[in-house]
C-alpha cells in the first residue's frame, strides 16, 4: 500500500511520557520527512533526513527527535517536552529532489 | 526561505461545476510545484506536478497552470463529482534557505455538492 508504512494508526499518550512513531518504506528512497498536520495549519516539517546516519530539524523540531540507522527507517519520537503533541503525524519519502512525495497512511496521537 | 499562500481555504461548488484552486510563492528560484489531494482521515496523494520549464499541465479533468513571472500557479478541476470532495494543497519545492524541501500550502477544502 504505497510502500511506506506508519505505525501503528493510534497512539494514546499520557502526560510526561515519550512515545515512539514507526516509519518504514521500502521503496529505496534516499530523503525521508516528519510532518505534523493540525487542523487549518497545514503540514509543518518536523524533520528530516537526505541520508542514512543524518538529519535535519525542520520548521517545529522542539519536543521531538530522530534517528536514521537504516535507510528504511526513520522513527519519530515525541517527547515529553512537546507540550501539544495531540495531533496527525505523517512521514513522507522520495527519491530526490525531483519528485514529489510519497506519505505514509498517518499516526493520530492523542494525549489523555 | 520559501513561503506558500493558498487561496481559498474552502470552496463549495455543486456537481459539473468548476473549481480553481490558487497559490503563490515567494522564492523565484523554485523549481517544482505537486498538488496533493488528501481525503478525510487518509494520507495526501499526489494528483498533478509541474515543473518551472512549462506553464500548464493537464490530466484529465484535472490541470495545473504556472506563472512564473507573478510567482503563482492553480490547480482547475472540471467537470467536479462528489469523489473529488477533500482538502488540497499547494507546494513549492524551496531552494533557498529550505534545503530543496517542499513548502506546503495551509489546504484547501474543496465541497462538491450533488
Amino acid at each position: 500500500d504505497g510502500g511506506i508504512t506508519q505505525s501503528p494508526k493510534y497512539l494514546f499518550r499520557k502526560e510526561g511520557q515519550n512515545v515512539t512513531l514507526s516509519c518504514e518504506q521500502n521503496l529505496n528512497h534516499d530523503a525521508m520527512y516528519w510532518y505534523r498536520q493540525d487542523p487549518g495549519q497545514g503540514l509543518r516539517l518536523i524533520y528530516y533526513s537526505q541520508i542514512v546516519n543524518d538529519f535535519q530539524k525542520g520548521d517545529i523540531a522542539e519536543g521531538y527527535s530522530v534517528s536514521r540507522e537504516k535507510k528504511e527507517s526513520f522513527p519519530l519520537t515525541v517527547t515529553s517536552a512537546q507540550k501539544n503533541p495531540t495531533a496527525f503525524y505523517l512521514c513522507a519519502s522520495n527519491r530526490d529532489r525531483n519528485y514529489g512525495y510519497t506519505f505514509g497512511s498517518g499516526t493520530r496521537l492523542t494525549v489523555v | 526561505g520559501e513561503n506558500v499562500e493558498q487561496h481559498p481555504s474552502t470552496l463549495s461548488v455543486q456537481e459539473g461545476d468548476s473549481a480553481v484552486i490558487k497559490c503563490t510563492y515567494s522564492d523565484s528560484a523554485s523549481n517544482y510545484f505537486p498538488w496533493y489531494k488528501q481525503e478525510l482521515g487518509k494520507r495526501p496523494q499526489l494528483i498533478i506536478d509541474i515543473r518551472s520549464n512549462v506553464g500548464e499541465k493537464k490530466d484529465q479533468r484535472i490541470a495545473v497552470t504556472l506563472n512564473k513571472t507573478a510567482k503563482h500557479f492553480s490547480l482547475h478541476i472540471t467537470e467536479t463529482q462528489p469523489e473529488d470532495s477533500a482538502v488540497y494543497f499547494c507546494a513549492a519545492r524551496g531552494m533557498e534557505g529550505s534545503q530543496g524541501n517542499l513548502i506546503f500550502g495551509k489546504g484547501t477544502k474543496l465541497s462538491v455538492k450533488p
